[in-house]
């Protein structure tokens, strides 16, 4: 099985821009994660997503939304992008909502210039 | 205040070497995952525990549910473990998502 894909892989935008990131997850897994890595901040939970719903969302602004499609990919959305929003932009996928080992894609960096 | 304390910060060792690093949680949580970074950002998920032991190869995760805290040992530690190994927890009911510590930077020399 091929494993989780994100796209693109690198990404530089200017503050006040938009941008939206795609994961596509492991074939049959309906459930994805998304995670913002900073090197202040570490690992922190974005959004989760099961069967086209939001099913969670992280301590984060309204400039971050996301969605997921009946084919069980995801994108996030990031607008009026600041400096801050630099970051490595990690999606997770699993068979199953809940408790459930987390299968990572190798992630989108984002450069906010 | 990290809901997940991870010990040490930096662990630099020789190879061969048996490494443990600890993680501690503040409430009670549903599972424990142990994840692997290696530099350029890929994750991989190492072990999934809820209670007792797990083995894969060289490594070994213990979890006391009691004391909120999980414990990674590597055995005959390579040059090629180096990398952040990140404690993460899912706390109850249904939530899927992850809460993370803040990783511990192994350096195993040869």
């Amino acid at each position: 099985k091929a494993g989780v894909t994100q796209t693109p892989r690198y990404l530089i935008k200017t503050r006040g821009q938009q941008v939206t990131l795609s994961c596509s997850p492991i074939s049959g897994h309906r459930s994805v994660s998304w995670y913002q890595q900073t090197p202040g901040q570490g690992l922190q939970f974005l959004f989760e997503y099961f069967s086209e719903t939001q099913r969670n969302k992280g301590n984060f602004p309204g400039r971050f939304s996301g969605r997921q499609f009946s084919n069980s990919r995801s994108e996030m959305n990031v607008s009026t992008l600041e400096l801050g929003d630099s970051a490595l932009y990690l999606c997770a996928s699993s068979v199953l909502r809940g408790p459930s080992e987390q299968y990572f894609g190798p992630g989108t960096r984002l450069t906010v210039t | 205040k990290n809901e997940v304390e991870q010990s040490p910060q930096n662990l630099t060792a020789q190879e061969g070497e048996f490494i443990t690093i600890n993680c501690s949680y503040s409430v009670g949580i549903s599972a424990l995952h142990w994840l692997q970074q290696h530099p350029g950002g890929g994750i991989v998920s190492l072990f999934m525990l809820s209670s007792g032991k797990k083995k894969h190869g060289r490594l070994i995760a213990t979890i006391n549910i009691q004391e909120k805290h999980s414990s990674l040992h590597i055995t005959a530690s390579h040059p090629r473990d180096s990398a952040v190994y990140i404690c993460a927890v899912n706390y109850g009911g249904s939530q899927g998502n992850l809460i993370f510590g803040k990783g511990t930077k192994l350096s195993v020399k040869p």
